[in-house]
C-alpha cells in the first residue's frame, strides 16, 4: 500500500532557531499533502494544504509565516517551523493523497518537536 | 459548519467483549466518511471508510463501520475486542473542497481494553 515516510520522528531544538520536518510519499505522487499539528490527547488540528508546484492554503488563525510549506515535487513537502518557540511544542502530522485509490489519505509518522 | 463529534473521551471494555466506539456528523450534502487508529506517538493507521454502496463496511483488524444517514453516525464496532485494540481512535470526514478533500477530524476517544 502507499506510505509516507516521515523525518525525523522527534527534534529537540533551542528557542529561536528554525526546524525543517520532511514528508515523502515513498510509491505514489502526492499532488496534496496536508499537514496537521496535535496536542497531547487531543486531536488533529489541520494547519495547511500543501499543493505541488503552488503556494499552500492555511487554515484561519495558522501563522504562514511562522510555518512554512514547502511542496517543490509530487513526492516531497516540507514544513519549516521558523522562530521556534516553546509553545510551538507538538506534535506534527503529515498525509497525502493518493489519487490511486478512491479518497485515500496516508499518514506519517509524525514528528514530536520540542522547543526549549 | 461541517463537524464530526465523537461524543465519548473514553471507552472501556473487557477484553472478548463486543465494542463501539460512537461518531456523529454534521455536514451538507453526502460526506465520506473515515476510521483511524493512532498508537502513542506514532501516526494515523487507516481502518476502514465509507464512500458510497453497502451502508455495512467492513475495514481491518475485524472492525466494521455502519452508516446511518438519518441518525447522521458511523459508529465504529467490533464483536470481540483485544488488548492489543487499546488505542486512541478518530472518525473523520472529507469534502469536496475545491481539488483537495481535506480530512476534517473529531476529538478521538481512547479505547482502553481490560484483560
Amino acid at each position: 500500500g502507499a506510505v509516507v515516510s516521515q523525518h525525523p520522528s522527534w527534534v529537540i531544538c533551542k528557542s529561536g532557531t528554525s526546524v525543517k520536518i520532511e514528508c515523502r510519499s515513498l510509491d505514489f505522487q502526492a499532488t496534496t499533502m496536508f499537514w496537521y499539528r496535535q496536542f497531547p490527547k487531543q486531536s488533529l488540528m489541520l494547519m495547511a494544504t500543501s499543493n505541488e508546484g503552488s503556494k499552500a492554503t492555511y487554515e484561519q488563525g495558522v501563522e504562514k509565516d511562522k510555518f512554512l510549506i514547502n511542496h517543490a515535487s509530487l513526492t516531497l513537502s516540507t514544513l519549516t517551523v521558523t522562530s521556534a518557540h516553546p509553545e510551538d511544542s507538538s506534535f506534527y502530522i503529515c498525509s497525502a493523497r493518493d489519487w490511486g485509490e478512491a479518497y485515500g489519505y496516508t499518514f506519517g509518522s509524525g514528528t514530536r518537536l520540542t522547543v526549549v | 459548519a461541517q463537524s464530526v463529534a465523537q461524543p465519548e473521551d473514553q471507552v472501556n471494555v473487557a477484553e472478548g467483549n463486543p465494542l463501539t466506539v460512537k461518531c456523529t456528523y454534521s455536514v451538507s450534502g453526502n460526506p465520506y466518511l473515515f476510521w483511524y487508529v493512532q498508537y502513542p506517538n506514532r501516526g494515523l493507521q487507516f481502518l476502514l471508510k465509507y464512500i458510497t454502496g453497502d451502508n455495512l463496511v467492513k475495514g481491518s483488524y475485524g472492525f466494521e463501520a455502519e452508516f446511518n444517514k438519518s441518525q447522521t453516525s458511523f459508529h465504529l464496532k467490533k464483536p470481540s475486542a483485544l488488548v492489543s485494540d487499546s488505542a486512541l481512535y478518530f472518525c473523520a470526514v472529507s469534502f469536496r473542497s475545491g481539488n483537495t478533500g481535506k480530512l476534517i477530524f473529531g476529538q478521538g476517544t481512547t479505547l482502553q481494553v481490560k484483560p
